[in-house]
């Protein structure tokens, strides 16, 4: 599987729009990239994912870059619920286990 | 709430000891997963089932083992434990498809 980078860490002010950064410069045609969140000690969430196309659902939206070397996860209002470490996870999806890096720290500001 | 069900969520035990750890996947959910999370390591993927057979590994230790019973339920089995095994471990399932992993809310093992 690719590797991704992200910056560590990150803070956006409570009712703004938050843009996570994820690069996966070496990413294959066929690999998905997936966001997954991870509040204090709870266990790992999805997010979304996606191929090649941008896709929105009702947790956030994904931005993939036309190259696909980078993405950008959107959570279009955020609240203090959303303050968690990120991840941004490049796999070749079905039956494939994922491989988490460190994250991005999100904090949201009151 | 994920659907997927971890317990105990807190474990405390001495080195030497060996220990389970139980899940119960998402209402028809094939596959489990089992990841181990510690401070300086990360998420890290031990081992993964597929309705009752092993189908990926990942860093598990051989003092580690794992199987998955015919009612989709799994155990994670830890013995000759070690000071270094304290971590949180995570079991995770997903649907035919696998796009998605849902997750549980762990058991916290502490080995003293």
């Amino acid at each position: 599987d690719a590797k991704t980078t992200q910056p560590p860490s990150m803070d956006c002010a409570e009712g703004r729009a938050a843009n996570l950064p994820c690069n996966h410069s070496t990413i294959s045609g066929n690999e998905y990239v997936y966001w997954y969140r991870q509040i204090h000690s709870q266990g790992p969430q999805y997010i979304i994912h996606g191929l090649k196309n941008n896709e929105t659902n009702e947790m956030a939206s994904l931005i993939i870059t036309e190259d696909r070397k980078s993405s950008t996860l959107i959570l279009p209002h955020a609240t203090l619920r959303d303050t968690a470490v990120y991840y941004c996870i490049v796999s070749l999806g079905s039956a494939r286990q994922l491989t988490f890096g460190s994250g991005t720290q999100l904090t949201v500001l009151p | 709430d994920s659907g997927v069900t971890q317990t105990p969520k807190h474990l405390i035990t001495a080195t030497g000891q060996r220990v389970t750890l139980r899940c119960s996947p998402r209402s028809g959910d094939l596959s489990v997963y089992w990841y181990q999370q510690s401070l300086d390591q990360g998420l890290q993927f031990l081992i993964q089932y597929y309705n009752g057979e092993e189908r990926a590994k990942g860093n598990i230790l051989e003092r580690f083992s794992a199987q998955q019973f015919p009612d989709l339920h799994s155990e994670l089995n830890l013995s000759s434990l070690e000071l270094g095994d304290s971590a949180l471990y995570f079991c995770a399932s997903s649907g035919r498809r696998n796009e998605k992993l849902f997750f549980g809310s762990g058991t916290q093992l502490s080995v003293l």
